[in-house]
């Protein structure tokens, strides 16, 4: 099972670009890369996912090397309203029998300030 | 689709009271989970159904709780007799199967605030 440490807390202001890194050493092959996103008062909501290299989508960036061991998410030009929190979960988020595998964790609290 | 809707969105009881949490899955998801939220100990699995039919159940805590899920629309999570360390919030997500996804992607609700007194 692949551990993950990310920071818990990250301070941003507004229109800064944020990038959230965690790191995972022991990824397995069949592992991807998942980002999730919980407001307050509100479930997680699935951002991004990857396996290597580079992916894009109209909320967020991931960055992932080629060695996997660490991902970034990269959140360009936030607002106050990307205030959060951002999980990163690794594991074969494909097979729903490995869904209890995904470990949320604590997360990483990004405060925007304006 | 309205996605995942969850009732009671707050629920305050006292302790030994039975507690049912209600969910309705996104039409057409194979996939119904409950999870639970404190935290001390994060975002939990509890239970997982296929089809509507339970496939792990080891992340629930006790006996206390079970869950049903009678058809593809509804499923309930019942707590008797309830306790204050159940005090938390429960959380409903479904997904499709893995053919017609390309993510896994879990939908969530937007959950149940459980307060036990």
């Amino acid at each position: 099972l692949a551990k993950t440490t990310q920071p818990i807390s990250m301070d941003s202001y507004e229109g800064q670009e944020v990038n959230i890194t965690c790191s995972h050493n022991n990824i397995a092959t069949n592992d991807y890369i998942t980002w999730y996103q919980q407001f307050p008062s509100q479930g997680p909501r699935f951002i991004i996912q990857g396996y290597k290299t580079k992916v894009t989508n109209e909320v967020a960036s991931l960055f992932i090397p080629a060695d996997r061991k660490s991902s970034t998410l990269s959140l360009p030009r936030v607002s106050l309203s990307d205030t959060a929190v951002y999980y990163c979960l690794v594991g074969d988020a494909l097979a729903p029998s490995n869904t209890g595998k995904l470990i949320f964790g604590q997360g990483t609290t990004l405060q925007v300030k304006p | 689709d309205a996605g995942v809707i969850q009732s009671p969105r707050h629920e305050v009881t006292e302790m030994g009271q039975e507690v049912t949490l209600r969910c309705k899955p996104i039409s057409g998801h194979d996939y119904l989970f409950w999870y639970r939220q404190t935290m001390m100990r994060g975002l939990e699995l509890l239970i997982y159904f296929n089809n509507n039919v339970p496939i792990d159940d080891s992340g629930m805590p006790e006996d206390r709780f079970s869950a049903k899920m009678p058809n593809a629309s509804f499923s309930t999570l019942k707590i008797q007799p309830s306790e204050p360390r159940d005090s938390a919030v429960y959380f409903c997500a479904s997904r499709a199967e893995s053919y017609r996804t390309n993510t896994g992607e879990l939908f969530f609700g937007e959950g149940s605030r459980l307060t036990v007194l």
